[in-house]
């Protein structure tokens, strides 16, 4: 069975720091891809990245960047000098496969990000 | 494109009534996922249509609750008869699947929020 676990329920930051979000998943899969998604106040779901289980390479997009390691199956999302508009529910998730059924999605609890200024 | 429609945008109904959410999918799109979240049980998939066959419904939840695509632009998911249990956000999602190449990331809709009372 696959899971996803997102140990930090919430987090409270002040504007302008780093914080990063957490994300451990199981898996006995060799192929998959993972997600992060945002939910913002407004309830909808934000795609923000999918990275696939052979591509371990970091990414980063802005302020964001993510961490993929397949040794402690984790990919961590950071996020630099936030901002208020950052505030929102983070989801991580995690698919079957690569192809067929690659956005059957096992999600996280999700992380409450709160950014004051 | 309009990304995933979804109507209505808010439902509230009375325990033993029928409800029925509806969803459009990204034109050109030929996969539909619908997703149920609560404050209990997280972001759960309940059913995966491919080129409007369903294609996994384990999980969805029981025999009340029916999903259909009659074709390649509309679903609807049928609650009947509802029960205030069944009080949750509903997302609609769609992707493409191409065969033998990965499938594209899944774009959500705004959700439809369902109170039973």
């Amino acid at each position: 069975a696959q899971k996803v676990t997102q140990a930090q329920t919430e987090i409270s930051v002040v504007e302008k720091e780093d914080v990063t979000l957490d994300c451990v998943y199981e898996t006995r899969d060799t192929t998959y891809y993972l997600f992060w998604y945002k939910q913002p106040p407004s309830g909808e779901l934000v795609f923000l990245i999918r990275r696939n289980s052979f591509d371990e390479q970091n990414e980063i997009s802005g302020r964001y960047s993510w961490n993929f390691q397949k040794s402690t199956s984790s990919f961590n999302f950071t996020i630099t000098a936030s901002q208020v508009v950052d505030s929102a529910v983070y989801f991580c998730a995690l698919s079957r496969g690569l192809t067929g059924g690659g956005n059957k999605l096992t999600f996280g609890t999700g992380t409450q990000l709160k950014v004051e200024l | 494109d309009a990304g995933v429609i979804q109507s209505p945008r808010h439902e509230v109904t009375e325990m033993g009534q029928e409800v029925t959410l509806r969803c459009k999918p990204i034109s050109g799109h030929n996969s539909l996922f619908w997703y149920r979240q609560t404050m209990m049980r997280g972001l759960e998939l309940l059913i995966y249509f491919n080129n409007n066959v369903p294609i996994d419904d384990s999980g969805m939840p029981e025999d009340r609750f029916s999903a259909k695509m009659p074709n390649a632009s509309f679903s609807t998911l049928k609650i009947q008869p509802s029960e205030p249990r069944d009080s949750a956000v509903y997302f609609c999602a769609s992707s493409f699947e191409g065969y033998g190449f990965p499938d594209t990331e899944a774009f959500f809709g705004q959700g439809t929020r369902l109170t039973v009372v």
